[in-house]
């Protein structure tokens, strides 16, 4: 079974400063998804940025970027120029592909905290 | 356009009682998830409708769990003989397409339903 594993339960970063966001999954499948979300305090939670595993480039959306390692089944989250409104809870998620299941797989969060 | 809504957004009910928690997906998405998500963890998925089919209730914790689409619209998730460990937050999401081949589209969120079982 797939695991998604999130070790930060919090982090800070000053607004304007970069920070990055740690996740890491287990997997013995060789092609799957992986995502970023994030759920402010209204709850509903928005797709951040998304990698397909066969593609090997890392993925970017605007301030947003992710540092794909698969072979050390590494999914990190880079936040640049972090804003205020970048304050949410973050989760990393994965979903396989084309195995019949269309389970999303969740880590359990980091909670980032931007100072002004 | 509207969002996934979801009613009510908080519900409090007594345990061994019957709930209904409602979902109102974007016009026009085939795909919908059923979530749950417990204090303090991430999003566990129930269920995933393939417009009025469930094609995955594998995640559906036991047989109180129930889900229904039957116009391949609206859903409802219904949880019979609730119990204090059903208390979380119910999450619904709708995509456009749900898989096919160019892989999962963008899935919308809906604020969730608060259940409290006292």
């Amino acid at each position: 079974a797939q695991t998604v594993t999130q070790s930060q339960p919090e982090m800070s970063v000053q607004e304007a400063e970069t920070v990055t966001l740690s996740c890491t999954y287990d997997t013995s499948e060789s092609d799957y998804y992986l995502f970023w979300y994030k759920q402010p305090p209204s709850r509903q939670m928005i797709l951040v940025i998304r990698q397909e595993a066969y593609k090997q480039q890392n993925a970017t959306e605007n301030r947003f970027s992710v540092n794909f390692q698969k072979a050390a089944k590494s999914f990190s989250l880079k936040i640049s120029d972090s804003q205020l409104g970048d304050a949410a809870m973050y989760f990393c998620a994965y979903r396989s592909v084309g195995s019949g299941t269309y389970k999303y797989i969740f880590g359990t969060g980091t909670r980032l905290k931007v100072l002004a | 356009g509207a969002g996934v809504s979801q009613t009510p957004s908080n519900k409090v009910t007594e345990k061994g009682k019957y709930v209904e928690l409602r979902c109102d997906p974007i016009s026009g998405h085939t795909a919908l998830y059923w979530y749950r998500q417990s204090l303090g963890q991430g999003p566990e998925f129930l269920i995933y409708f393939q417009g009025t089919g469930a094609a995955d209730d594998s995640g559906l914790p036991n047989d109180r769990f129930f889900a229904v689409r039957p116009e391949g619209s609206v859903s409802t998730l219904k949880i019979q003989r609730t119990e204090r460990g059903d208390s979380a937050v119910y999450l619904c999401a709708s995509s456009s397409r749900g898989t096919g081949g160019f892989g999962p589209d963008t899935q919308y969120f809906g604020p969730g339903t608060r259940l409290t079982v006292l």
